[in-house]
């Protein structure tokens, strides 16, 4: 079974710092993806990473994805309030095929204060 | 592009009716359809999958008799609450994947439909 373990649950910080969340994963799979969840909002999609050593940058968000750890982080530099929301990873179906749906981390609940 | 779109946003019904929640792919064609249900402060479980013309597959725990799942055409799948009670409230979210647009928007998710059942 796949879990996907995200750590810190709950991050709060001041605007102008850099943090990391972590996402581990418990299986071989070479998809991971990062989404941004506001209050009562659907999910939007931050990044897609599919092969080892991926990484890719977004404003003052950065992802990367080390497969053979089965861990991706999310970075973020110098943070401002509007980042404040929750973000979750998930892992995908195995490369090859199949279809099933994404397996998601718990989230990270991150509140950015002034 | 890859939008899907998904109505009601929100839905307040008494328990023991039943409640049809739609998804529709706006600008592709979606064989497969994801369902997930979030409850307050938690994390997004899939509960089933659809293919179109096909039976859905259901999550372990996920009553198929209770949660069904009708994905009769290419564009739109539907999940009916059935007998809905208060423990049922929750926001359900549908998803997709569209191929072409995989690699750089990977699943599409739907603007989810929060139900309230009191």
């Amino acid at each position: 079974e796949l879990k996907v373990e995200q750590n810190p649950l709950f991050l709060s910080m001041q605007e102008g710092k850099n943090y990391t969340i972590y996402c581990n994963y418990s299986t071989t799979s070479d998809r991971l993806y990062w989404y941004r969840q506001d209050p009562g909002k659907s999910l939007e999609s931050l990044f897609v990473l599919l092969s080892n050593g991926a990484v890719k940058q977004e404003g003052r968000l950065m992802a990367s994805l080390d497969t053979k750890a089965r861990l991706s982080t999310l970075h973020i530099t110098a943070a401002v309030h509007d980042l404040s929301a929750t973000y979750f990873c998930a892992v995908g179906p195995y490369s090859g095929g199949g279809a099933d749906g994404l397996t998601f981390g718990k989230g990270t609940h991150l509140i950015i204060q002034p | 592009g890859a939008v899907v779109s998904q109505h009601p946003s929100w839905v307040i019904c008494k328990s023991g009716t039943s409640v049809k929640i739609e998804c529709r792919s706006l600008d592709f064609q979606a064989t497969t359809m994801f369902w997930y249900r979030q409850f307050p402060k938690q994390s997004l479980m899939l509960m089933a999958t659809s293919n179109e013309g096909s039976k859905a597959t259901y999550e372990q725990g996920v009553e198929k008799d209770k949660f069904l799942i009708n994905h009769a055409s290419l564009t739109l799948s539907t999940l009916t609450v059935t007998s809905a009670h208060p423990e049922d409230s929750s926001f359900y979210i549908c998803s997709t994947k569209a191929s072409r647009a995989l690699v750089r928007y990977g699943y599409t998710f739907g603007s989810g439909t929060r139900l309230t059942v009191v």
